[in-house]
């Protein structure tokens, strides 16, 4: 299947800093990224949704300030999370999809993000 | 408003047969997801149903009715390894992803 490489796997930051989580689609081009967070045994949350080349959309609640999203080209999306404080700890996972009707979407492998 | 429900926990027997229930409520319907997802990993596809019926993949179906908003994921021949979370997703009538919270499934020896 389709793979979405994702990195880095783990960090871990001081507050106020910023950190970047990049997710690359290796073998198809990601029209559509999907950026997610997960808290311990909670389902997935959608942050926002970016299409190569235009601003992401992001979902009721999350700061498009703090959490940077850039989808500048069809194999790459990045997500900045900016001035990071400890309860910006979770795990981010990325997810692509292909063209742009209902499809599969692939999942990088996440990102466990510890703030202190 | 939009909510998929699925069991929090569920125990079977290695070598048993476990069925994990989804029933969902969304505006619209353009799909239904499964994926598998093992603790601190991301989740992995399993299967997609989008008309009525039983998709089986080895070891693994996924069965939908639409008029029931229902749909249940039944895995055959449990192994050890198959412990980990399931999670239902339903695509919305704006192709929105809509996640259950997840079944977390326990295989015992």
């Amino acid at each position: 299947g389709a793979v979405v490489s994702q990195h880095p796997s783990w960090v871990i930051c001081k507050s106020g800093t910023s950190v970047k989580i990049e997710c690359r689609s290796l073998d198809f081009q990601a029209t559509t990224m999907f950026w997610y967070r997960q808290f311990p045994k909670q389902s997935l949350m959608l942050m926002a949704t970016s299409n190569e080349g235009s601003k992401a959309t992001y979902e009721q609640g999350v700061e498009k300030d703090k959490f940077l999203i850039n989808h500048a080209s069809l194999t790459l999306s990045t997500l900045t999370v900016t001035s990071a404080h400890p309860e910006d700890s979770s795990f981010y996972i990325c997810s692509g999809k292909e063209g742009l009707e209902v499809g599969e979407l692939f999942f990088g492998e996440g990102s466990r993000l510890t703030v202190l | 408003g939009q909510n998929i429900d699925q069991p929090t926990e569920m125990t079977a027997t290695e070598g048993a047969i476990v069925q994990i229930n989804c029933t969902y409520q969304t505006s619209g319907f353009n799909g239904l997801f499964w994926y598998q997802q093992h603790a601190g990993e991301a989740p992995t596809f399993l299967s997609y149903n989008v008309l009525d019926g039983l998709e089986e993949k080895g070891r693994f179906s996924s069965f939908l009715s639409r008029s029931k908003g229902y749909s249940y994921l039944l895995l055959k021949e449990l192994q050890m390894k198959d412990s980990a979370s399931y999670l239902c997703a339903v695509m919305d009538s704006n192709y929105q992803l809509i996640w259950g919270a997840g079944t977390k499934l326990i295989i015992k020896p």
